[in-house]
């Protein structure tokens, strides 16, 4: 089984719909965080959490927010979405005893087209 | 600032040597990554190197790092058609408390027979 699952793996929506993207891990990981990755460009980071009590925003956080359910579960929101937040989006987690390397391993990604 | 740069394709013959460059602009780096995305997956590490080293081998996959030049290249040896995949540099910067990375826009590598 995958260490870190992201549902749903691909899906559909139209402009100003409330779309939430869930991620989970099975790693017993400290740090969750969000990218979105666009063609052409490298991942970008929109949210990280050390831990469930914090949460920090990215290099591009306008438009979207995040939620630290548990330990195992980081969610990001998109309240309404534009055309422009069509992109893959990847979870991934790493662990403080790592922080040296800061090793991350990522999610399969969830594609997201607005319509 | 912080950018990495890398060529946008790469293609070679199967059993051929694959060289993917990166270039960096953050000299305060400590690690600098590799990371391997194949079609409909997530990022797979693939191997890392401390700022301090010029160079790292690891079974078919050498990395040399030129700090001088803030140059990174990743080798593989005798490529196979698994090999074909997007290749993406990193670098870390110390911000906020933690390592943040920085990617480049990824090296897709094409293997043919």
């Amino acid at each position: 089984d995958a260490d870190v699952t992201q549902t749903p793996r691909n899906r559909i929506t139209k402009t100003g719909k409330r779309i939430m993207l869930e991620c989970s891990q099975t790693k017993g990981h400290d740090r969750m965080y969000w990218y979105r990755q666009d063609p052409g460009l490298g991942l970008r980071l929109i949210y990280y959490s050390f831990d469930v009590k914090d949460i920090n925003k990215g290099e591009i956080s306008d438009g979207y927010s995040v939620s630290r359910q548990a330990q195992a579960k980081f969610s990001l929101s998109l309240e309404s979405a534009i055309p422009n937040q069509t992109a893959l989006y990847f979870c991934a987690t790493s662990d403080w005893s790592s922080e040296a390397t800061d090793t991350q391993y990522f999610g399969p990604g969830t594609r997201l087209t607005v319509l | 600032g912080e950018d990495v740069e890398q060529s946008l394709f790469l293609s070679v013959r199967e059993g051929d040597s694959s060289v993917i460059n990166c270039t960096y602009t953050d000299s305060s780096s400590t690690y600098l990554y590799w990371y391997k995305q194949e079609p409909g997956a997530g990022l797979q590490l693939l191997t890392y190197i401390f700022s301090n080293m010029d160079m790292k081998q690891d079974q078919r996959l050498t990395v040399l790092l030129n700090k001088k030049d803030k140059h990174l290249s990743l080798r593989i040896a005798d490529t196979q058609t698994g090999d074909s995949a997007i290749y993406f540099c990193a670098e870390s910067h110390r911000s906020g408390g933690y390592n943040k990375l920085i990617f480049g826009a990824g090296t897709r590598l094409a293997v043919h027979p």
